[in-house]
């Protein structure tokens, strides 16, 4: 399967710990976004990779939250001290070209309790 | 910002034809998205409208008016697999870089009845 792929598809986390999340797009596809989803939501734009560069950021992220993609191909996103209200679906997406169809992985479902 | 207003909730019956309206305010348009997501999964593509007018593939069909901030989608022949929720998302120049990014709305949930 040459889709987006999310690791892990679940977590349950204490509050106030530390998680990270990878997203390994789909390969030659040089761009690639965040987003968290909660219930009854569409996505929520959060960070955008071109390349290893994070271009776009959203401005309502907290700075517990932090993205990478060191070699332009997977990423991770990290969430630091989490709270509750962190609770959401983390989705990957990644697409060939500016301004193109994206292409969603399954997500990682975040539980903090 | 952007401003996108889709109807929460709508409901149709099997072998009916529905249209799913969008409404958009924003800077930097470029073009608009429809996604379809069924429960518990991932969003999948649809649609991608840029220039003005209707789009059809297959079942579907994808409207635009650039001017009006206005886009539909229209399915036809419903089937009770189209009961999933639609994604209308507007690709626009972000504010800090200048970037393309789709911003979705929050969701049409389409339930299909027998």
């Amino acid at each position: 399967d040459t889709g987006v792929s999310q690791d892990p598809r679940h977590k349950i986390t204490k509050r106030g710990q530390n998680v990270t999340f990878r997203c390994d797009p789909i390969s030659e596809h040089n761009r690639l976004y965040w987003y968290r989803q909660t219930l009854g939501q569409g996505p929520e734009f959060l960070t955008y990779f071109q390349n290893e560069a994070q271009l776009e950021k959203s401005r309502l992220l907290s700075d517990r939250f932090s993205a990478e993609r060191p070699k332009g191909s997977f990423s991770t996103l990290e969430i630091q001290r989490t709270e509750q209200g962190d609770s959401a679906m983390y989705l990957c997406a990644s697409s060939p070209v500016l301004d193109s169809e994206a292409f969603f992985g399954q997500g990682t479902r975040l539980t903090v309790v | 910002g952007q401003n996108i207003d889709q109807p929460t909730e709508m409901t149709a019956t099997e072998g009916a034809i529905v249209q799913i309206n969008c409404t958009y305010q924003t800077s930097g348009f470029n073009g608009l998205f429809w996604y379809q997501q069924h429960a518990g999964e991932a969003p999948t593509f649809l649609s991608y409208n840029v220039l003005d007018g209707l789009e059809e593939k297959g079942r579907f069909s994808s409207f635009l008016s650039r001017s009006k901030g206005y886009s539909y989608l229209l399915l036809k022949e419903l089937q009770m697999k189209d009961s999933a929720s639609y994604l209308c998302a507007v690709s626009h120049a972000h504010a800090s870089g200048g970037s393309y990014i789709p911003t979705f709305g929050r969701g049409t949930s389409l339930i299909v009845h027998p």
